[in-house]
C-alpha cells in the first residue's frame, strides 16, 4: 500500500524568506507521481507542482520547487520568497493506480503561516 | 479556477437522513473521483467513476454510493448519515491516463 508522511503539523516563516515542507513516501511501484496541493481556508485544493518518478530534474513552478530524493523517498516542497497569501494547508500526495482506479493518496498536511 | 463545480456549498443534516452532493466535470474529463476530508486530516479516497461505472473504492461502507451521467457530471449519495460523516467532500475530475486531478471547491457537510 502507498503511504505519504508529512511530519510537520505546522510551520512558521517570515515574509520574503524561503521555507521547506517535508514529505516522505512509501510505495512498491516503479513508476509513480508526486503532487503538492495548497488548500486555503476556502477548501479548494490548488495544484502546485508535480514530480514523476522518472523525471531526471527536480520540478519547478515559479516560486515552488520540489526537492526530489528518490533513494530517500522524499519529495520536499520549497517555497521561495514567501508571501502572506501563502498561508494555508499544504498537502503532499501520491498518484496511485492500485485497484484499477486512478486516485491520490494524501498525507495529513502541514499548516503554513507566513508572518509579516 | 479548475472549471469543476460542486453543489451545494454547505449542507446541514441530522443523523439518519440521506444526502446527495453534486459535481460537474471539466470538459473532456471522463473520470470523477470523490474524496472525504475530515477536520484536520488529508482527503481520503471514497470511489471513482469512469464511463458511468464505479471503478475502484476506498475503505467506505456501501451507504456511500455514486452515479456518473453521460455528460460526466456525478453525484455522491450518503444514506443513514452518521455524525462522523461530517466533513468536506471534494470531487476531482481527470482524463483517464493523465495524472493531474482537478478539484472542485468542495461541499461542507455537517451532521447533527
Amino acid at each position: 500500500a502507498q503511504k505519504i508522511t508529512q511530519t510537520q503539523p505546522g510551520m512558521f516563516v517570515q515574509e520574503k524568506e524561503a521555507v521547506t515542507l517535508d514529505c516522505t513516501y512509501d510505495t512498491s511501484d516503479q513508476s509513480y507521481g508526486l503532487f503538492w496541493y495548497k488548500q486555503p481556508s476556502s477548501g479548494e485544493m490548488i495544484f502546485l507542482i508535480y514530480q514523476g518518478s522518472y523525471d531526471e530534474q527536480n520540478a519547478t513552478e515559479g516560486r515552488y520547487s520540489l526537492n526530489f530524493q528518490k533513494a530517500r523517498k522524499s519529495a520536499n516542497l520549497v517555497i521561495s520568497a514567501s508571501q502572506l497569501g501563502d498561508s494555508a494547508m499544504y498537502f503532499c500526495a501520491m498518484f496511485s493506480t492500485q485497484g484499477g482506479s486512478e486516485k491520490l493518496v494524501f498525507g495529513k498536511g502541514t499548516k503554513l503561516t507566513v508572518n509579516p | 479556477e479548475t472549471g469543476v463545480t460542486q453543489s451545494p456549498t454547505h449542507l446541514i443534516k441530522t443523523r439518519g437522513q440521506q444526502v446527495t452532493l453534486r459535481c460537474s466535470s471539466q470538459s473532456g474529463h471522463n473520470t470523477v473521483s470523490w474524496y472525504q476530508q475530515a477536520l484536520g486530516q488529508g482527503p481520503q479516497f471514497i470511489f471513482q467513476y469512469y464511463r458511468e461505472e464505479e471503478n475502484g473504492r476506498g475503505n467506505f461502507p456501501p451507504r456511500f454510493s455514486g452515479l456518473q451521467f453521460p455528460n460526466y457530471s456525478s453525484e455522491l449519495n450518503v444514506n443513514a448519515l452518521e455524525l462522523d460523516d461530517s466533513a468536506l467532500y471534494l470531487c476531482a475530475t481527470l482524463r483517464r491516463g493523465y495524472n493531474e486531478q482537478f478539484f472542485g471547491p468542495g461541499t461542507r457537510l455537517t451532521v447533527l
